[in-house]
């Protein structure tokens, strides 16, 4: 089975600039959750989505948005790019929503934002 | 407010050794511990997920043991090797269906060869 797969993996943007991030999930896994990762931080949760409906959303900003389509993939959305918004931002999915199942994480996509 | 703690930030130890990494929570009513490996600029894998009623979990050169009562997790790593080296954290999931799951800022481990 092929694994959580993003893209871009790398991304360069300029301040106010918006960016997509895409999100691919494990085949037959209809919940993805998207994280933010800094230095600072740590890793932080953004938000969740199961059978296209956001089920849980973390502590960010509106400038932070996603959706997810009829098959699974997800889609992630920054708005107004800061220089704070630079991160490794990562996927998960797991076959179901909630906290029961154990997530598998893509590799991620390196936002610098200059 | 939940909250997880890794202490130490960075650990080196020699290769071959036996370690202990260790993870604290604030609140015990948790639903799961895991435990990830994250290497350099890479995504992050699972090692081990133990359940709330569970003591502990093994895979391997890996045990992790879980103390709610006292917000406390350890992972013991046997015989360490050079492919060891990386980023390790803990994440807690809360006792309700939406809780989000709360990482440590991790421990970065460096086997020395």
């Amino acid at each position: 089975k092929a694994g959580v797969t993003q893209t871009p993996r790398y991304l360069i943007k300029t301040r106010g600039q918006q960016v997509t991030l895409s999100c691919s999930p494990i085949s037959g896994h209809r919940s993805v959750s998207w994280y933010q990762q800094t230095p600072g931080q740590g890793l932080q949760f953004l938000f969740e989505y199961f059978s296209e409906t956001q089920r849980n959303k973390g502590n960010f900003p509106g400038r932070f948005s996603g959706r997810q389509f009829s098959n699974s993939r997800s889609e992630m959305n920054v708005s107004t790019l800061e220089l704070g918004d630079s991160a490794l931002y990562l996927c998960a999915s797991s076959p179901s929503s909630g906290q029961a199942d154990t997530q598998y994480f893509g590799p991620g996509t390196r936002l610098t934002v200059l | 407010k939940q909250e997880v703690t890794q202490i130490p930030a960075a650990l080196s130890v020699p290769e071959g050794e036996n370690l202990v990494l260790n993870c604290s929570f604030t609140d015990s009513a948790i639903y799961n511990l895991q435990w990830f490996r994250q290497d350099p600029g890479k995504g992050l894998t699972s090692l081990l997920l133990i359940q709330s009623s569970q003591r502990e979990q093994t895979s391997g050169r890996l045990n992790a043991s879980l103390d709610k009562s006292s917000g406390r997790s350890t992972l013991y790593i046997a015989a360490s090797q050079p492919g060891d080296s990386a980023t390790y954290l803990c994440a807690v999931s809360g006792m309700n269906r939406d809780d989000k799951i709360i990482f440590g800022k991790g421990t970065r481990l460096h086997i020395l060869p």
